[in-house]
């Protein structure tokens, strides 16, 4: 059974300042690796997809993920995050040649500090 | 173009009412899901469908049903609410050939059961 883990349930951070988000998960197959961010009262919305090619993956508002399949891991990176940053990020899995059911996190919050 | 649209935003509803929380997507999608979303818990998958005519469980599908009712329109039903059902519930769709795995989702609906 697939499973994905989110290190940190809460990270602050000061305006400009670098961010990375952990995300760690467990499958016994091939797997598709996402992140999705939720700002308040609002639903999902895809930041970043890993389907295959480069382990680098690049998305909107200046985030990238890095695929490491050793580390069974992909984390999160931004050099300088926004007031506008503040949301909750999840990471999520599905195996490849599945329906497309996703496994998620239980979440990070990120808040970003003037 | 809407996107995915849930009707209604909120409900307050006593223990053993039952309610239909409605979801239409115009995105010619394929696949409809349905998830709750509880603090610290990420979102669970409770019941999807892959195509028209065709529903499965998820996750946490107890107390729940579900109906395919068209291509565009996949509802979810509570026929005898409990408090532990109080949740924010997400729906999404997704093809996955054609829109490489990403799943959009919904604005959400919270749910209160008193």
């Amino acid at each position: 059974a697939q499973s994905v883990t989110q290190l940190d349930s809460q990270v602050p951070v000061f305006e400009e300042a670098p961010v990375e988000l952990r995300c760690n998960y467990s499958s016994s197959v091939s797997v598709y690796l996402f992140w999705y961010v939720q700002y308040p009262n609002q639903g999902l919305q895809l930041l970043l997809k890993y389907l295959s090619g480069s382990t680098l993956v690049k998305g909107i508002n200046g985030f990238e993920a890095e695929f490491n399949k050793s580390q069974t891991s992909f984390h999160l990176r931004k050099p300088s995050v926004h007031i506008s940053d503040t949301a909750e990020y999840f990471c999520a899995v599905s195996e490849k040649g599945s329906q497309g059911n996703l496994i998620f996190g239980k979440g990070t919050k990120l808040s970003v500090k003037p | 173009n809407a996107g995915v649209t849930q009707t209604p935003k909120f409900q307050v509803l006593k223990t053993g009412q039952s309610m239909t929380l409605q979801c239409a997507q115009d995105m010619n999608h394929n696949s409809m899901y349905w998830y709750r979303q509880d603090p610290g818990m990420g979102l669970r998958l409770i019941y999807y469908s892959a195509s028209e005519g065709t529903t499965d469980k998820g996750e946490v599908p107890n107390g729940y049903n579900v109906s395919r009712l068209n291509k565009r329109e996949f509802s979810l039903r509570l026929e005898s609410a409990a408090p532990s059902q109080t949740s924010v519930y997400f729906c999404a769709s997704d093809a996955p050939r054609v829109s490489k795995e990403t799943q959009y989702f919904g604005p959400g609906t919270r749910l209160l059961v008193l």
